[in-house]
């Protein structure tokens, strides 16, 4: 168990509508970030929080946005959901930016139908 | 453009047996080189290489960082069916302070 947890761990959902997935990092840990998986695919990385602010961004769409709250947990929100948005969805956290280490979540998987 | 590859992409190999899994990266400002375990759930962590030449290790599994020739190797001896696994590697940069994700080696142990 690495400290970080994800709610909810499956969602099944319609194309066209939103959803939220949250994430509670590990303790201490003051930096998030949230990774794309899709089936038999690598992990793509999407966004990333430090301390409620966005630290950098990768290859998020438009249609998705994030953020961190005062408490540190985390939402990604993902909306007008397309069949290729299906995947799983990691949060992972680090104490800080630069510190690299990364401990995972258990992901949520997302099924658009 | 900063990039992670691993090889092989694949590799399957008998109980006992030790295999040798390889990431070569090119990025701006090295920081650090992690390795990740992924069974059919999240990534866990197993070593980070900051220093070249210093082997790191866990058990049967160990890794070697090569700063000058830019690659790492993860070994791991007398292998059981439950290695079998995706193993990723990763690299950190002072860049943008993101980790750059190779695509895996996807190892199967027979018994």
């Amino acid at each position: 168990d690495s400290g970080v947890t994800q709610t909810p761990k499956h969602l099944i959902t319609a194309t066209g509508q939103r959803v939220t997935l949250r994430c509670s990092p590990r303790s201490g840990d003051l930096s998030v970030y949230w990774y794309q998986q899709s089936l038999d695919q690598g992990l793509q990385f999407l966004i990333q929080y430090y301390n409620g602010e966005e630290r950098a961004k990768g290859n998020i769409l438009e249609r998705f946005s994030a953020q961190q709250f005062p408490d540190l947990h985390s939402e990604l929100n993902l909306s007008s959901l397309e069949l290729g948005d299906s995947a799983l969805y990691f949060c992972a956290s680090s104490v800080y930016p630069g510190s690299y280490e990364q401990y995972f979540g258990p992901g949520t998987r997302l099924t658009v139908t | 453009e900063d990039k992670v590859v691993q090889s092989p992409l694949s590799l399957v190999v008998h109980e006992g047996d030790t295999v040798t899994l390889n990431c070569s990266y090119e990025v701006t400002n090295f920081r650090s080189l992690l390795w990740y375990k992924q069974e059919k759930k999240a990534p866990t962590f197993l070593f980070m290489l900051t220093s070249s030449g210093i082997e790191k290790k866990s058990g049967r599994l160990s890794s070697i960082l090569d700063k000058k020739e830019l690659f790492s190797i993860l070994n791991i001896t007398a292998t059981q069916t439950g290695d079998s696994a995706v193993y990723l590697c990763a690299v950190g940069a002072d860049s943008n302070y993101q980790l750059i994700w190779g695509a895996g080696t996807k190892l199967i142990i027979k018994p």
